[in-house]
């Protein structure tokens, strides 16, 4: 059984530019949610998705979106990228609502 | 809003001390109650959780006891190993739900031989 997976581990973008980071959560996992965490904090909540449908959002811009897909992996874009926006992003899955979460490795966004 | 608050870090021990991490909470409610661990190139691992007041949660020799009173949630160990060097995080869901966590800053230990 995999576990979750990110991709890609690492990026640079340049400010103004979009980005589109993606997950594909553990086998059989209905949940993903999406965190930002800057360097030295803890994670933020971006936004939680449930069976294709967004279940909670944390204090986040517009600019800032997501998909789930019928497989349930996920995608996260961010448009407009300001240099605030750097940051390591994380995925997480889960059977359900109110289960373990199993968190991926991460991407590492860069914007200059 | 809610939120968590842990002792400032890094932590630096010997093996075989005692370690204590402070982390204390601001929420609305019963909410459930977590501690994450973040090895050093890997994701975030559930250590450990309680989901109700006066709850321990155990693992690995990790535990942490759900004191409402205090609103605090301290995670210890009786005796650290060098492989317990990582950091560690507190964490507060509503509802069980741990897709909607709100995490304290993390606190860097690290165990010398």
């Amino acid at each position: 059984e995999t576990g979750v997976t990110q991709s890609p581990t690492h990026l640079i973008k340049t400010r103004g530019q979009q980005v589109t980071l993606r997950c594909s959560s553990q086998s059989g996992h209905n949940t993903v949610s999406w965190y930002q965490q800057a360097l030295g904090q803890g994670p933020q909540f971006i936004f939680q998705y449930y069976r294709e449908e967004e279940n909670g959002r944390g204090n986040f811009p517009p600019r800032f979106s997501g998909l789930q897909f019928p497989n349930y992996s996920s995608e996260l874009n961010v448009n407009a990228l300001e240099l605030d926006d750097s940051a390591l992003y994380l995925c997480a899955s889960s059977l359900g609502l109110n289960t373990e979460a199993f968190f991926g490795q991460g991407t590492r966004l860069t914007v200059v | 809003g809610d939120s968590v608050t842990q002792m400032e870090g890094p932590v630096t021990l010997s093996e075989e001390a005692f370690l204590t991490i402070n982390c204390t909470y601001t929420a609305t409610g019963y909410p459930s109650l977590f501690w994450y661990v973040q090895y050093p190139g890997e994701g975030l691992q559930l250590l450990l959780k309680a989901t109700k007041a006066d709850d321990k949660g155990s693992n690995k020799g990790f535990e942490a006891t759900y004191r409402k009173e205090t609103t605090s949630f301290h995670l210890e160990k009786g005796s650290v190993q060098v492989s317990d060097s990582a950091v560690y995080f507190c964490a507060l869901s509503h509802g069980g739900s741990q897709g909607n966590l709100i995490f304290g800053k993390g606190t860097k230990l690290s165990v010398k031989p």
